[in-house]
């Protein structure tokens, strides 16, 4: 069974305050890392792939970084607006099904953000 | 190509009946998941096909579950007589490489 572990669980930021969080995940086989944006009634939306250790990936406000030797990646989310409010999930791909096996999530950190 | 479709948005059943939701993926994605979410949990991977063939199936999916994916475009996921726990949400997504895209999800409530 593999583990994936965001923190926190849940998130309360001040508009205009930059915050992070954190997915931790199997350090051993690894083949990706995914981050999503789920906010409720919409489908997940994908922002990060990450597959090399080292990686930083930005988009917009939101950038990401990835650790592959010790198993864990950063989402960091410069500037909080309400739009951001949501759960941010990440997702693990183990190299041993070449990237074709199913995702494996985290729980999710839920964010709000507060005007 | 608008996305990832899923039908129904919202399903109320009784416990015992049948349902069978359906996931129209993007047209020219070849691998089509399928995921399940219940409360406080993340999504937890269901079954996966590469055009028709269902290459991977989770321990997860019981033998009340079944999927199908006929000519390698939409597919069915089938729940033959449903369970106070099977109430969660039903995500598919599809994928070419190396990324997913998920439909909204149909919402199942066993009452």
């Amino acid at each position: 069974i593999l583990n994936v572990e965001q923190s926190p669980q849940s998130l309360h930021v001040q508009e205009g305050d930059s915050t992070n969080f954190t997915c931790s995940f199997p350090s051993s086989n690894f083949y990706a890392l995914h981050w999503y944006r789920w906010e409720t009634a919409k489908s997940p939306e994908a922002l990060f792939v990450m597959t090399l250790n080292g990686d930083e990936k930005k988009k917009g406000r939101i950038s990401a970084t990835l650790n592959t030797k010790e198993g864990y990646s950063y989402l960091y989310i410069k500037g909080s607006q309400p739009e951001d409010s949501a759960t941010y999930l990440c997702a693990f791909i183990p190299r041993s099904g070449g990237g074709a096996d199913g995702l494996t999530f985290g729980k999710g950190t839920h964010l709000i953000i507060q005007p | 190509d608008t996305g990832v479709s899923q039908d129904p948005r919202h399903k109320i059943t009784k416990r015992g009946q049948n349902v069978t939701f359906r996931c129209d993926p993007i047209s020219e994605h070849n691998r089509l998941y399928w995921y399940r979410q219940t409360l406080g949990q993340g999504p937890e991977f269901l079954t996966y096909f590469q055009n028709e063939a269902q290459l991977e199936k989770s321990r997860l999916l019981s033998d009340r579950f079944s999927a199908e994916r006929p000519k390698g475009s939409f597919s069915t996921l089938e729940i033959q007589r449903t369970e106070q726990g099977d109430s969660a949400m039903y995500l598919c997504a599809s994928s070419f490489s190396p990324g997913y895209t998920f439909g909204s999800g149909t919402r199942l409530t066993v009452v």
